[in-house]
């Protein structure tokens, strides 16, 4: 395996139009987050997955976002209706996690540049 | 809610010095574990060292070294010996109890002159 992907690198799209990220995460991780990050920022937490459930959604994670990891092993994330503050660079990353304080440090892709003019 | 503060936000070093970065840290939390990722120009997240809140011993990994100190709520970070290939963002970041999501400080660029 060779670590976490993600798809596409880079996106340009039109305001107002809906664009979806792929990712897929180390085959053996049960658990698969999303974060955002803009210019001069740390990443901040959108949301994550164990396996398929949506367990949390960040209050960053307006009604226009939505997420899904289907069959528990690759993620969508979606946004409709692309606003120019959505552009930012979009992290995937995953754990294996076993229960409290038995997760492992998470992994992550190489981001989604998303630029929405 | 927890929050982590870089306050270094651009920091040069010449090739062959040290470099220390400075994380200060807020949980209500008992349990809770510390990161350090490195963001290199090509934007993926690497992996650094990880130190959980029971195990405040302080360790030597290759040219990174860190320092926990829960009674000032720092994990602070150093490289030793500086290679222009350290120069990237470095992050900061804590997660609570065992969900892993994590909170990032805002980075520190680190810029090693050759």
């Amino acid at each position: 395996d060779t670590g976490v992907s993600q798809d596409p690198r880079h996106k340009i799209t039109k305001r107002g139009q809906n664009v979806t990220f792929r990712c897929d995460p180390i085959s053996e991780h049960n658990r698969l987050y999303w974060y955002r990050q803009t210019l001069g920022q740390g990443p901040e937490f959108l949301t994550y997955f164990q396996n398929e459930a949506q367990l949390e959604k960040s209050r960053l994670l307006s009604d226009r976002f939505s997420a899904e990891r289907p069959k528990g092993s690759f993620s969508t994330l979606e946004i409709q209706r692309t606003e120019q503050g959505d552009s930012a660079m979009y992290l995937c990353a995953s754990s294996f996690w076993t229960g409290i304080g038995k997760n492992t440090e998470a992994f992550f892709g190489q981001g989604t540049r998303l630029t929405v003019v | 809610a927890q929050k982590v503060t870089q306050a270094q936000t651009e920091i040069s070093v010449v090739e062959k010095e040290d470099v220390t970065l400075d994380c200060v840290y807020e949980t209500r939390d008992t349990t809770y574990y510390l990161f350090w990722y490195k963001q290199p120009p090509s934007g993926e997240l690497v992996f650094l060292i990880r130190r959980n809140s029971f195990d405040e011993q302080n360790e030597i990994s290759g040219r990174y070294s860190w320092n926990f100190q829960k009674s000032t709520s720092s994990f602070n970070f150093t490289i030793t010996a500086s290679q222009v290939v350290d120069s990237a963002v470095y992050f900061c970041a804590l997660s609570e109890g065992g969900n892993n999501r994590l909170a990032f400080g805002k980075g520190n660029q680190v810029v090693v002159i050759p």
